[in-house]
Formats: structure tokens, sequence, C-alpha cells
């Protein structure tokens, strides 16, 4: 069964980075799939930030492009977020989410994490 | 910009029928943009409930079904029940590794 976990730091000053990881287990994400970030501020809808394949090709929203870099570590098995220059806008539950390059879906989602933006 | 747009709320009584749709601001809706639904309920994450245009992901009840109609992808709910009260929300590709979530619906049962 494939599961997804975020962790991350609960609270970010603004201006600084956000950075969230999103760990894998029961499949390898050297094996494939595609592996993306989802947000959804309190009491909205979602937003997709970004995905990353194989590695190295990087997706990312075009509102948020400037600000985002999505990385992987292979040996963790784990993908991570990184978000820079973050305002109380930025402040959302943040998903991770395995995503398939056959029916572009989202199929399997992590539990999500609040990260608040605030001094 | 590319914007996808879903009726922000529903009403169906129980046992009845109501189909949700997923458009775009410009342009129509097909099956190369793949359309998904995912279904959340307060507190959770989203639970992947159909996948391009018309597939049911495993443990999905064959009384929701996905669709094109016109030019929109459509969400059909058939047998309303109380379990079915969430957020629905679509997801469209569209292309060259961009994907857009559309603002989700939220269908009430009464």
């Amino acid at each position: 069964q494939v599961q997804l976990q975020e962790s991350g730091p609960g609270l970010v000053k603004p201006s600084e980075t956000l950075s969230l990881t999103c760990a894998v287990s029961g499949y390898s994400i050297s094996s494939g799939y595609y592996w993306g970030w989802i947000r959804q501020p309190p009491g909205r809808g979602l937003e997709w930030i970004g995905t990353i394949y194989h590695g190295v090709n990087t997706y990312y929203n075009p509102s948020l492009k400037s600000r985002v870099t999505i990385s992987v570590d292979t040996s963790k098995n784990h993908f991570s977020l990184k978000l820079s220059s973050v305002t109380a806008a930025d402040t959302a539950i943040y998903y991770c989410a395995r995503q398939t390059g056959s029916w572009y879906n989202f199929d399997y989602w992590g539990q999500g994490t609040l990260a608040t933006v605030s001094s | 910009q590319t914007v996808v747009t879903q009726e922000p709320s529903f009403s169906v009584s129980p046992g009845g029928t109501v189909t949700l749709t997923c458009g775009l601001n410009s342009g129509s809706v097909s099956t190369s943009n793949y359309p998904s639904w995912y279904q959340q309920t307060p507190g959770q994450a989203p639970r992947t409930l159909i996948y391009s245009t018309n597939i049911r992901s495993s443990g999905v009840p064959d009384r929701l079904s996905g669709s094109i109609l016109g030019n929109t992808a459509a969400l059909t709910i058939t047998g309303a029940q109380a379990d079915d009260e969430s957020d629905y929300y679509c997801v469209l590709y569209m292309g060259s590794g961009i994907w857009v979530f559309g603002g989700g619906t939220k269908l009430t049962v009464l």
C-alpha cells in the first residue's frame, strides 16, 4: 500500500522559506510516477503547486514558479518543497500526492500538514 | 490565465440525482484534459473518485460516474446518500505539465 506523509515546521516567519518533506512508503520514488504538491488555504479550495518527474523534470504553477523548488532524494525515498519569500497568503494545508503519467490524476495523497506564516 | 469553473454549491435530496460540472473559462473541456474528480470531507485529505473522464477509482460505487457533457466534464451521483455530503473538486490537465484545480462544489444532501 502506497503511503505519503508530509512533515515540516508548522510556523514560518514572513519573507522566509517554507520547507516541507514528503516521505513515501510502499513504493520506490525512483521507479517512476510523478510526485506533486498541492495546498489549501483555510476554508478555501485546492491549488496545484508543482510536480517532479524522474527526479529532474519539474513543472510549476505559473503563479508560484518564481518562488517554488521541488526536489527528490531517492536515497531517503522522499521529495521536498521549498517556497521562498512567504507571506500570510501562503498559510495553508500542504498536501503531497503521487500522480500518474498515464491519466494525469492524483492517485495517492498524504494527510496534509498545516503551515502557518506569521511573525 | 486558465480558470476551471465549478458550481460553488449544489443541493440534492436523499435518493436523488445530481450532476456537478467542470468547465473552462476559455474553451471546452475534452478527454484530452483527463478530467479527474476528488471528494473531500472536513479535516480530511481529498479522495480520488474518477480519473481520465470516467474511470472509477478502486472502491468507488457505480452510482458515481464521470462524463463529458457538452463542453464540460461532469460528475453524476445517483441515489444520493447522506455521506455524499462533501466538497467535490475537479482537476484538468492542461498539457505541458500544468494541472489546474476547479474551485470546488459544496454538495448538500437534504
